[in-house]
């Protein structure tokens, strides 16, 4: 089992409609999980990051996160084809120790289209 | 915000020999500097975590000798490829998180290709 799973995709979603990305994670002592964003040949940037139970919203991106089940996902309301990326979902097992690494998700790559 | 500066940003080799990547974080100490790969459409992972002052520690697979990791300040730690050959081309990209926050900054990434 792969300690981050995710959809390779890709999702389509119209423009303007929602984009809903999922991840679940087998580790259950994860502490904090991250969304990145990635566009080809960039690096990762970073939209969100979530810790406890429940949603977490910032701007037209919330998170969800959901322990007991071992899955966090991201929603992008009023999808934009700039949103067109690779979605990687990251745990760590460390809210804030800076030699806790980080895993990553395979990806999801998100196509908003016309 | 933290940055790390991450060069060279492209480079290519010749098979046989060695490159050079490094990694300086900006405005803050980096104490620990994670060095991941990724292959094309695929995701990022982690080869291995340099630590300041101490020995790298190697994910499983990963040659310690070929992927020479140096980290001897605060602010630089330095990834070396050592006798590359063509199936080392690959996006190497640093990482690191600075005291008391909870999240990563990463650098811009190193395009390796061995020719």
């Amino acid at each position: 089992q792969k300690e981050v799973e995710q959809n390779s995709g890709p999702l389509s979603v119209p423009e303007g409609a929602i984009a809903s990305l999922n991840c679940t994670y087998s580790d259950r002592g994860s502490q904090s999980f991250f969304w990145y964003r990635q566009y080809s040949g960039k690096s990762p940037e970073l939209i969100m990051f979530i810790y406890s139970n429940g949603d977490k919203e910032d701007g037209r991106f919330t998170a969800q996160l959901n322990k007991a089940s071992q899955y966090v996902s991201l929603l992008i309301r009023d999808s934009q084809p700039s949103d067109s990326a690779t979605y990687l979902c990251a745990v760590t097992l460390s809210h804030t120790g800076t030699a806790s690494k980080l895993t990553f998700g395979t990806g999801t790559r998100l196509q908003v289209t016309l | 915000g933290a940055v790390v500066s991450q060069h060279p940003s492209r480079v290519i080799c010749k098979s046989g020999t060695s490159v050079k990547i490094e990694c300086r974080s900006l405005d803050f100490q980096a104490t620990t500097m994670f060095w991941y790969r990724q292959f094309p459409k695929k995701s990022l992972m982690l080869m291995a975590t340099s630590n300041e002052g101490s020995k790298a520690t190697y994910e499983q697979g990963v040659e310690k000798d070929k992927f020479l990791i140096n980290h001897a300040s605060l602010t630089l730690s330095t990834l070396t490829v050592t006798s590359a050959h063509p199936e080392d081309s690959s996006f190497y990209i640093c990482s690191a998180r600075w005291q008391g926050s909870y999240g990563y900054t990463f650098g811009s990434g190193t395009r390796l290709t061995v020719v």
